[in-house]
């Protein structure tokens, strides 16, 4: 199986921070790289496909990018709705993996 | 708009089989552009992917849960199940239905699955 990890496991940002959490795959997975955000109770929902796409209807503050084996989710300008849990998973080979997560909490 | 909803029981007792159906409205489960997942997650843990089932019928499992999982599909109720047999504890999860969307670019190159649309979960506890 493809692992993935994450860093940080958790942080802590005011609004208006710039954010980077960063996924590395144990192989190389291209750019088959997807990131979710999960909000309490809530079902994950899909922020960016191919490493770098947005999702229809999700902010433009959001970005992603990377290759191979290393990627990285940017939130530009962190606004109050985006403290959430963000996962990323590679489609690259069966199973499917996800990172464990990344807890974006208020400084 | 797309929605998906799982049902089933809340409780199974172990060594028993969790059984679950997920409805799709506002899609054709018959498209060729899309197929369907299951996922799970273990309360305050991370996501687990179980496995998929395309519109033929045709499946794939992750291998650590291979020898208990069933997925099938019913195009013609626009439904897929799950099923889990022998549970214990450990499969006490939130179990999410979502589909699977191919994606590509503008100039129709093939980018990439994700899950772009899930259910709200439904909580399964394994206890007896």
């Amino acid at each position: 199986d493809i692992q993935m990890t994450q860093s940080p496991s958790s942080l802590s940002a005011s609004v208006g921070d710039r954010v980077t959490i960063t996924c590395r795959a144990s192989q190389p997975i291209i750019r088959y790289l997807n990131w979710y955000q999960q909000k309490l109770g809530t079902a994950p929902k899909l922020l960016i496909y191919a490493a770098s796409n947005l999702q229809s209807g999700v902010p433009s503050r959001f970005s992603g990018g990377g290759s191979g084996t290393d990627f990285t989710l940017t939130i530009s300008s962190l606004q109050p709705e985006d403290f959430a849990t963000y996962y990323c998973q590679q489609s690259s080979s069966s199973p499917w993996t996800f990172g464990q997560g990344t807890k974006v909490e208020i400084k | 708009q797309v929605q998906l909803q799982e049902s089933g029981p809340g409780l199974v007792k172990p060594s028993q089989t969790l059984s679950l159906i997920c409805s799709v409205s506002g899609d054709s489960m018959s498209r060729a552009s899309s197929y369907w997942s299951w996922i799970r997650q273990p309360a305050g843990k991370g996501l687990e992917w179980i496995g998929r089932i395309y519109n033929t019928g045709s499946t794939n499992y992750n291998p650590s849960l291979k020898s208990r999982v069933t997925i099938s599909v019913d195009t013609s109720k626009n439904q897929f199940s799950l099923k889990l047999r022998s549970v214990t504890a450990a499969d006490t999860a939130v179990y999410y239905c979502a589909r699977v969307r191919h994606f590509y670019d503008s100039g129709g190159d093939y980018q990439d699955d994700a899950f772009d649309i899930w259910g709200q979960g439904t909580i399964v506890t394994v206890s007896s």
